[in-house]
């Protein structure tokens, strides 16, 4: 049965540091792997899709990085701000069906 | 937004009362995907539905009864409910029928509460 761990549960920095999330799976054989956003009381924002594949994606200041292998994925965020501040999540889709199963996620607070 | 709505936002009802949670796609997606996010514990998948046939059920109590009449609509039907069932219910929906493959969009959710 899969399983998704994610490293820190919470995390507080300043302004402008950049960060790196990390999320760890047991099972390597993922379709793909998606991380979202998801503020409180609502629901989830896609951020960015990987397919297993892929070793990486990019959008603007985020970049999530895929290692199937060693069942890891980081996302990586630069120059952080206030806005960023959000839980997220990590999800992997197997090979199976549609049954994607997210990690418990990382709380971030970016002060200013 | 981004194009799933739900209906309620929040929802109380006792353990014998019969509800149902309404969720709508404006994106003209296949899949639609009810999950349950409950405190401390990770998003779970409870259903998916590709052109409105379930294909994906995660041992979810009888308690929660899935319809899907449309591509655009889901419905979760709730009757003789747990207070462990309160709860943030979440819709989602993707372009066809392999929602692993793609991203998902999700709704705002519905707050269940159970007494």
């Amino acid at each position: 049965k899969q399983e998704v761990t994610q490293i820190p549960a919470a995390l507080s920095v300043p302004e402008g540091e950049n960060l790196v999330l990390n999320c760890s799976f047991t099972d390597s054989a993922i379709y793909n792997l998606q991380w979202f956003r998801q503020d409180p009381g609502k629901g989830l924002t896609s951020l960015l899709l990987i397919q297993s594949s892929q070793r990486e994606q990019t959008s603007g200041r985020l970049n999530a990085s895929l290692d199937k292998s060693s069942g890891r994925s980081t996302l990586y965020i630069a120059a952080s701000q206030p806005g960023d501040s959000a839980t997220y999540l990590c999800a992997v889709g197997d090979n199976y069906g549609q049954n994607f199963v997210f990690g418990p996620g990382t709380r971030l607070s970016v002060l200013p | 937004e981004t194009g799933v709505t739900q209906t309620p936002r929040h929802l109380v009802m006792g353990m014998t009362n019969k509800k149902s949670l309404k969720c709508e796609q404006h994106l003209g997606h296949n899949a639609m995907y009810w999950y349950k996010q409950s405190a401390k514990k990770p998003l779970e998948l409870m259903f998916v539905y590709n052109f409105k046939e379930q294909t994906e059920n995660n041992s979810v109590p009888s308690r929660f009864s899935p319809e899907c009449p449309n591509s655009s609509h889901l419905f979760l039907h709730l009757h003789t409910l747990q207070p462990e069932d309160s709860a943030l219910y979440l819709c989602a929906s993707s372009q066809g029928t392999s929602g692993g493959w793609e991203t998902q969009y999700f709704g705002p959710g519905t707050r269940l509460l159970v007494l």
